[in-house]
């Protein structure tokens, strides 16, 4: 079955204390983005990725790291979390002209 | 910024169709209009998208103007399942296939 997968579904950690966020597909997909999602703000891209070693930012990239060092994995790196990252997360893939595939989503909360 | 505005809210009665709007005057030629659908809080939902032409698949049509300033998802029979979050989105060419969301509209199907 095509999907994507993020993990964890659910995460409570403290300010600074540094957290990785998975994201694998297994569409063989060139292209990989995260979003955040917050109310009243609607789904923003973080960070993108057009191919294996290719990333870039995206509209709120402060904060965040990633990397793509296999074609279906592109984690999301927050190295010291504050509490205005507390957040929904999305991670989506897609070929560069089809629609793109979403996980179901990260829910963080930093306290 | 986002590029399309959408009513924020609709309601359909279960079994007829559900007319969607969505306002892109400032679309660029070779940018797409894609909808995508949230139920909850879950990961966005790929409907369908279009270019200039109408657009039609199993789940919805899309009719869009000549000019490209505005189109309209149809669903043709709408459920009660189909209560959700639209969202009319830009697609930006070559950059990680960028989706720039808006609002959306939140859809109430009524018995």
């Amino acid at each position: 079955e095509a999907q994507v997968t993020q993990n964890p579904r659910y995460l409570i950690t403290v300010t600074g204390k540094k957290l990785t966020v998975t994201c694998s597909q297994n569409m063989n997909h060139e292209y990989m983005s995260w979003y955040r999602q917050d109310p009243g703000l609607g789904l923003r891209q973080i960070y993108y990725s057009m191919n294996v070693e290719v990333t870039d930012k995206g509209d709120v990239p402060e904060g965040y790291k990633v990397s793509r060092k296999e074609k279906r994995n592109f984690p999301l790196i927050l190295e010291s979390p504050s509490p205005n990252q507390t957040s929904l997360y999305f991670c989506a893939s897609s070929f560069s002209d089809t629609p793109a595939f979403f996980g179901q989503g990260t829910r963080l909360t930093v306290v | 910024d986002a590029k399309t505005t959408q009513p924020t809210s609709m309601d359909c009665a279960e079994g007829r169709a559900a007319n969607l709007p969505c306002n892109h005057s400032t679309i660029s030629g070779n940018e797409y209009v894609y909808w995508y659908r949230q139920i909850h809080s879950q990961g966005p939902q790929y409907i369908i998208h279009g270019l200039k032409n109408n657009e039609t698949n199993e789940m919805a049509s899309l009719i869009i103007t000549e000019d490209r300033k505005s189109s309209t998802l149809i669903l043709p029979h709408a459920t009660l399942r189909d209560t959700a979050v639209y969202y009319c989105i830009v697609r930006v060419p070559n950059q990680g296939g960028k989706l720039i969301f808006g609002q959306g509209t939140e859809l109430s199907v009524k018995p």
